[in-house]
């Protein structure tokens, strides 16, 4: 059984479009949340950690959590082409071993 | 800092051979990782260390894998023997301590081909 679950995509949105991403997860006690992007071909990056109900935002990067929904989305504003990569969601379990798991990711296109 | 180091970057080898990969952490952090990336699966963790003590490997898919981590400075991922369905890119990964904050550093990876 999966535990963070994304759509695989791809998403293709146009350029200077408003990108939405979007992950769950099962573990109701987890606590640490993160997005990593990875460009093909590349190991991945982090890009966003969220740890509280609410937005977090970092220039065009929006990070949401919704704890008592158990999911966390990323908003990516003005997309550009460069843009365009897989978007992983990670969740740190909440426990001794705070292992993180990875969703599959969301492939992102950014059309120009 | 050179960021995790990890080689081969690229490996082919026959089914039934020895597979070894090889990683150096970035230096000062204590926690490693191992993970495996498939299309089918995605990004699986396969097993970590905290301060060189392997603490979890539940997922390490079968008796053919192990890994070691010798030193701060070294750690190893073994599958022997090999088999196709091996195939996929192995990622080490480091941090810093292992509280929410701490961010993984990946490496560049060891794309593996077993034919």
């Amino acid at each position: 059984q999966k535990e963070v679950e994304q759509n695989s995509g791809p998403l293709s949105v146009p350029e200077g479009a408003i990108a939405s991403l979007n992950c769950t997860y099962s573990d109701r006690v987890s606590q640490s949340f993160f997005w990593y992007r990875q460009y093909s071909g590349k190991s991945p990056e982090l890009i966003m950690s969220i740890y509280s109900n609410g937005d977090k935002e970092d220039g065009r990067f929006t990070a949401q959590l919704n704890k008592a929904s158990q999911y966390v989305s990323l908003l990516i504003r003005d997309s550009q082409p460069s843009d365009s990569a897989t978007y992983l969601c990670a969740v740190r379990e909440n426990n001794q071993g705070g292992k993180l798991i990875f969703g599959q990711g969301t492939e992102l296109s950014v059309k120009p | 800092d050179a960021g995790v180091i990890q080689s081969p970057r690229h490996e082919v080898t026959e089914m039934g051979q020895e597979v070894t990969l090889r990683c150096k952490p970035i230096s000062g952090h204590d926690y490693l990782f191992w993970y495996r990336q498939t299309m089918m699966r995605g990004l699986e963790l396969l097993i970590y260390f905290n301060n060189n003590v392997p603490i979890d490997d539940s997922g390490m898919p079968e008796d053919r894998f192990s890994a070691k981590m010798p030193n701060a400075s070294f750690s190893t991922l073994k599958i022997q023997p090999s088999e196709p369905r091996d195939s996929a890119v192995y990622f080490c990964a480091s941090s810093r301590g292992q509280g929410g904050s701490e961010k993984l550093f990946f490496g560049s990876g060891t794309q593996l081909s077993v034919l």
